[in-house]
């Protein structure tokens, strides 16, 4: 799987959008993004995942650069519940279903 | 709908001795994966069970062992414990034909090695 780099914290205001950026310069092309975050003490959370389009849900959208090397996850209203470290993960299908975590970036939402 | 339940939620063990820790995954999955988090780190993928038999394996020794039932929960097994395999153990479900990195995480069970 490709090497993810992302920065290792972050903090944006409450109510204002939070843009986490990773880099994946490595990726090949049947590789998929995914995003998860995990909230203190408790175990990691599915957020969306992309292979080359835009995707948008509930919870985040994920923006793709066109050359695939990089990402970046929009909260659209950031708010405190939102505090977590987020982590970008690149995985194809050689990785069966393991999911290689790196360190995250961990955002702060301040009031 | 409950979603992925382990126990116990802490465990304090002593160097040398084995733990069991136990997980049923969410409603209508069927897979079940294992991580290890330690302090400030990534989770880190220990195994996977699907159809009673572990499929896949990250780069854990034998020590480590596992086992999943005919209704989907699972086990991990350590033996030997060391002081460094305390961590936080968590256990993901996932279902047959949904993305495989789509996975569902429970809370974890904190285990203590002294």
């Amino acid at each position: 799987d490709a090497k993810t780099t992302q920065p290792p914290s972050m903090d944006c205001a409450e109510g204002r959008a939070a843009n986490l950026p990773c880099n994946h310069s490595t990726i090949s092309g049947n590789e998929y993004v995914y995003w998860y975050r995990q909230i203190h003490s408790q175990g990691p959370q599915y957020i969306i995942h992309g292979l080359k389009n835009n995707e948008t849900n509930e919870m985040a959208s994920l923006i793709i650069t066109e050359d695939r090397k990089s990402s970046t996850l929009i909260l659209p209203h950031a708010t405190l519940r939102d505090t977590a470290v987020y982590y970008c993960i690149v995985r194809g299908k050689s990785s069966g279903d393991k999911l290689t975590f790196g360190t995250g970036t961990r955002l702060a939402v301040r009031p | 709908d409950a979603g992925v339940t382990q126990s116990p939620t802490h465990l304090i063990k002593t160097r040398g001795q084995q733990v069991t820790l136990r997980c049923s995954p969410k409603s209508g999955h069927d897979t079940v994966s294992w991580y290890q988090q330690a302090l400030g780190q990534g989770p880190q993928f220990i195994f996977q069970y699907y159809e009673e038999e572990e499929r896949q394996r990250g780069n854990f020794p034998d020590r480590f062992s596992g086992h999943q039932f005919p209704n989907y929960s699972s086990e991990l097994n350590v033996n030997a414990l060391l002081l460094g395999d305390s961590a936080l153990y968590l256990c993901a479900s996932s279902e047959v034909g949904r993305p495989p990195g789509e996975q569902y995480f429970g809370p974890g069970t904190r285990l203590t090695v002294t």
